[in-house]
């Protein structure tokens, strides 16, 4: 049982550029989420999933693009980074009926050039 | 919309200390609340929640907080810290969507020997 993994762990990306930002969770979870960490900000909800098929935006959604094709992942996409975007990526996952004990996954630290 | 609040940035305390992390939070109704805390390199984990029913809630790791609607505020306690307690604290609130968590910016604790 492996949690909720990220990949990569560290991406460097010139502005411009288009890249995905891998999760996945073999724990059955129907809700997913990503957060983006920045110093001094705490964490904040980019989009989340209640379910496949189903995608809904956070507070900070600009610029990123989801896709919920099956229960285990949950893609983030980025079409063109901007030097905004540099930060540490985090995925989390919980099942809907206890919606707020998320797991979360080791992080992506992005930094676009 | 609601919001947290930690007021420290940063703590120091000596190993073996008590140790107390604020956190006031701003929510019409009654919140769902969290302590969340993350390891140098680590993503987060859950230590402790309330939702509802006694305010004093126990966690992992020998931490308690207590949940004080006059105050809004749920201060996250421990008795005598360990080294290993180094990390950053985060509070979080939820009002019961799923929309995610909303983060405090985070309180860095720092054990002294």
């Amino acid at each position: 049982n492996a949690g909720v993994t990220q990949t990569p762990k560290f991406q460097v990306l010139k502005t411009g550029q288009s890249m995905t930002l891998q999760c996945a969770q073999d724990m059955n979870h129907e809700y997913m989420s990503w957060y983006r960490q920045d110093p001094g900000m705490g964490l904040r909800l980019i989009h989340y999933s209640v379910g496949a098929g189903i995608t809904d935006q956070g507070e900070v959604p600009n610029g990123y693009n989801v896709s919920r094709s099956t229960t285990e992942d949950f893609p983030l996409r980025l079409l063109s980074a901007a030097p905004s975007q540099t930060s540490v990526y985090f995925c989390a996952s919980s099942y809907t009926g206890d919606l707020y004990e998320q797991y979360f996954g080791p992080g992506t630290r992005l930094t676009v050039t | 919309a609601q919001s947290v609040t930690q007021p420290d940035i940063h703590i120091t305390v000596s190993e073996g200390a008590s140790l107390e992390l604020r956190c006031n939070y701003s929510y019409g109704a009654t919140p769902y609340l969290f302590w969340y805390v993350q390891s140098p390199g680590q993503g987060l984990q859950l230590l402790l929640k309330y939702f509802s029913g006694d305010t004093l809630v126990q966690g992992i790791k020998g931490f308690e907080a207590e949940f004080k609607r006059s105050q809004s505020s749920f201060n996250l306690r421990k008795p005598s810290v360990h080294w290993s307690d180094a990390a950053e604290y985060f509070c979080a609130v939820a009002g019961g969507g799923a929309d995610g968590l909303t983060f405090g910016k985070g309180t860095h604790l720092i054990i002294q020997p």
